[in-house]
């Protein structure tokens, strides 16, 4: 089956721990995003990424660094330096294009210990 | 401002009856998205429109581009359609999202 995945589903950070969120899709999509989601606000956009080996920061980059090695994965660090880490976090892809519908995974939820 | 208003922000209804949830959007768009949220938190694609309407069961989605609104209907409404219906619109590169219309459906 097609789809996007990510892992793992909850996960707690320690002061001054970096984690990754992990993000595949078998989809054989180009485009890869990372979107922040908070209580009462819309989804706020990371980082994509609109091929391998290339990626933009998007509102809210500061605090959070990504990659693109291969096609299937987009993994999300977040560092030490980003204050307020607890969100959920969604991971989408698309194909490459103006418009394209975006296929969710089923997040990730962040908290800080 | 944000760019994505919804409304109402919060919808009771009961079973059977007729939806509607509605997006104003302030930015030139190439396309708008309706999104379901289940309360697990994942994230489905309903709709992506450029004009008119769409329908895909129960849902009938429409856009006026000149109004820059869009609206989403639910026909028959039911316990399952409970849920966060979320609008978003994609301008250029940049993609902007409402903050959501959370839907219960009472049996």
């Amino acid at each position: 089956d097609g789809g996007i995945t990510q892992s793992p589903k909850y996960l707690f950070r320690k002061e001054g721990q970096n984690v990754t969120l992990s993000c595949e899709q078998n989809l054989n999509h180009d485009a890869m995003y990372w979107y922040r989601q908070d209580p009462g606000q819309g989804l706020r956009l990371i980082y994509y990424s609109q091929i391998v080996n290339d990626f933009q920061k998007g509102d809210i980059a500061e605090g959070y660094s990504v990659s693109r090695e291969k096609k299937e994965s987009f993994p999300l660090t977040v560092t030490s330096a980003q204050k307020n880490p607890t969100a959920f976090y969604l991971c989408a892809s698309s194909t490459s294009g103006t418009g394209n519908i975006q296929y969710f995974g089923a997040g990730t939820r962040l908290s800080v210990l | 401002k944000n760019e994505v208003e919804q409304s109402p922000q919060n919808l009771t209804a009961q079973e059977g009856e007729f939806i509607t949830i509605n997006c104003s959007y302030s930015v030139g768009i190439s396309a708008l998205h309706w999104l379901q949220q289940h309360p697990g938190g994942g994230i489905v694609s309903l709709f992506m429109l450029s004009s008119g309407k769409k329908k895909h069961g129960r849902l009938i989605a429409t856009i006026n581009i000149q109004e820059k609104h869009s609206s989403l209907h639910i026909t028959a409404s039911h316990p399952r359609d409970s849920a966060v219906y979320i609008c978003a619109v994609r301008a250029g590169n940049q993609f902007y999202f409402g903050t959501g219309t959370s839907l219960t459906v009472i049996p």
